[in-house]
């Protein structure tokens, strides 16, 4: 079983486009993460769900939107998608936001190809 | 804003060498610092973590931390070419809880 799994895999798209990513996880962790990583490798913090309680990175436009039904999962919706949207988006889990020597689990990456 | 800050590279080393790889960060009140190891086309994986100043060993990976100098780092000893990857310092704790990362150091080991 997969421990994080976020679909799809790849994700191609016209600009303008509205799109979505699902990410779950079966681990029972409280807190869940989308980071993207740009084409330098570059991991930056998009947003953290704990709780109900969402951390968003002041950087990210607001047409990025995380959505989480229940803790196992938080998708990822983007709207009028835009071609420096272009990426691969990785979900992460771990067991508590608040003990710090926590680690993250990644999913296996959503690579967001924008036209 | 916390920073951390890594080499890019790419660090080059024959195999069986020491390959070091070093990181800094701006965030004196930073508590945790990870390693994680991410293959090309992959997703990041721990590969080692420390708390505390001085050395932490495990197999060929020893992690190294000096919170004086706000310098964390990873050495691999007698390197092979499954060695070959970028190599991700993140750092937790501080200002927030959410792990901050480098842009990673891209290492290749040669036969």
């Amino acid at each position: 079983d997969t421990a994080v799994s976020q679909t799809p895999k790849y994700l191609v798209t016209q600009m303008g486009n509205d799109k979505s990513i699902k990410c779950e996880q079966n681990l029972g962790h409280d807190t869940m993460y989308w980071y993207k990583q740009d084409s330098k490798k570059f991991l930056k913090i998009m947003f953290s769900y704990n709780n109900k309680e969402l951390i968003i990175n002041e950087t990210v436009p607001n047409r990025f939107s995380p959505k989480s039904p229940d803790k196992a999962h938080l998708n990822l919706h983007i709207n009028s998608l835009e071609l420096g949207d272009s990426a691969v988006y990785f979900c992460a889990s771990s067991q508590d936001i608040g003990t710090v020597n926590e680690k993250l689990f990644f999913g296996s990456g959503t690579q967001l190809s924008v036209l | 804003q916390k920073e951390v800050e890594q080499n890019s590279g790419p660090l080059s080393v024959p195999e069986g060498a020491i390959a070091s790889l070093n990181c800094t960060y701006s965030d004196r009140g930073s508590q945790s610092f990870f390693w994680y190891r991410q293959y090309s086309g992959k997703s990041p994986e721990l590969i080692m973590s420390i708390y505390s100043n001085g050395d932490k060993e495990d197999g060929r990976f020893t992690a190294q931390l000096n919170k004086a100098s706000q310098y964390v780092s990873l050495l691999i000893r007698d390197s092979q070419p499954s060695d070959s990857a970028t190599y991700l310092c993140a750092v937790r704790g501080g200002g927030s809880y959410i792990p901050t990362f480098g842009r990673g150091t891209s290492l290749i080991v040669h036969p």
